[in-house]
């Protein structure tokens, strides 16, 4: 497809895992974003990856990339009340410094 | 450093008057975008900017909307004449020649009635 790809909606309870997946289109971008947008907020800048990375851990947050099948997931470890929001996967478009983002993906975090 | 400022925060206008948002992008960044966001049609670019030109603008919707970057620490996004159909938030962001990672400022939500 030519569009980055999310699912819309992960309900998880307080203390479980919560992973949110993506479907990014280019094969060759270098860098690939989570953005996280709290409710009546800006994005914020919530991790990278290098395209040349398998993995990137950061505290609560794993980030796994596939490049075979263009599939990004970040995982959030005791996901926690804070951590509801809607969560937008992001890749450069071309080497021009646009981005593409998914649709995002809102998590909703149930006691 | 202070972030990616747009101004206003809110802004509530009535059909057919202009409408001006601002942004200051974060010292030194090179590139800066304009964006808008809405529940059907989710995060669009409008334009953006590199050391203060216009390089695409072909996510801007009409005539309408125009943009301008004055100089590196400055931008505003115009609207005339406004349409209900304006109504969203508006998001400016910055990043550096060097990356690619894009910093965004809190949005202005536009209400046209």
């Amino acid at each position: 497809g030519e569009d980055v790809e999310q699912s819309l909606f992960l309900s998880v309870r307080e203390g479980d895992s919560s992973v949110i997946n993506c479907t990014y289109t280019d094969s060759s971008s270098t860098y690939l974003y989570w953005y996280k947008q709290e409710p009546g907020a800006g994005l914020q800048l919530l991790t990278y990856i290098f395209s040349n990375m398998d993995m990137k851990q950061d505290q609560r947050l794993t980030v796994l990339l596939n490049k075979k099948d263009k599939h990004l997931s970040l995982r959030i470890a005791d996901t926690q009340t804070g951590d509801s929001a809607i969560y937008f996967c992001a890749e450069p478009l071309g080497s021009d410094y646009k981005l593409s983002f998914g649709a995002g993906t809102t998590v909703t975090v149930r006691a | 450093d202070a972030g990616v400022i747009q101004s206003p925060r809110h802004e509530v206008t009535e059909m057919g008057q202009e409408v001006t948002l601002r942004c200051k992008p974060i010292s030194g960044h090179d590139y800066l975008f304009w964006y808008r966001q809405t529940m059907m049609r989710g995060l669009e670019l409008l334009i953006y900017f590199n050391n203060n030109v216009p390089i695409d603008d072909s996510g801007m919707p009409e005539d309408r909307f125009s943009a301008k970057m004055p100089n590196a620490s400055f931008s505003t996004l115009k609207i005339q004449p406004s349409e209900p159909r304006d109504s969203a938030v508006y998001f400016c962001a910055s990043s550096r020649n060097e990356s690619p990672t894009q910093y965004f400022g809190p949005g202005t939500r536009l209400t046209v009635l």
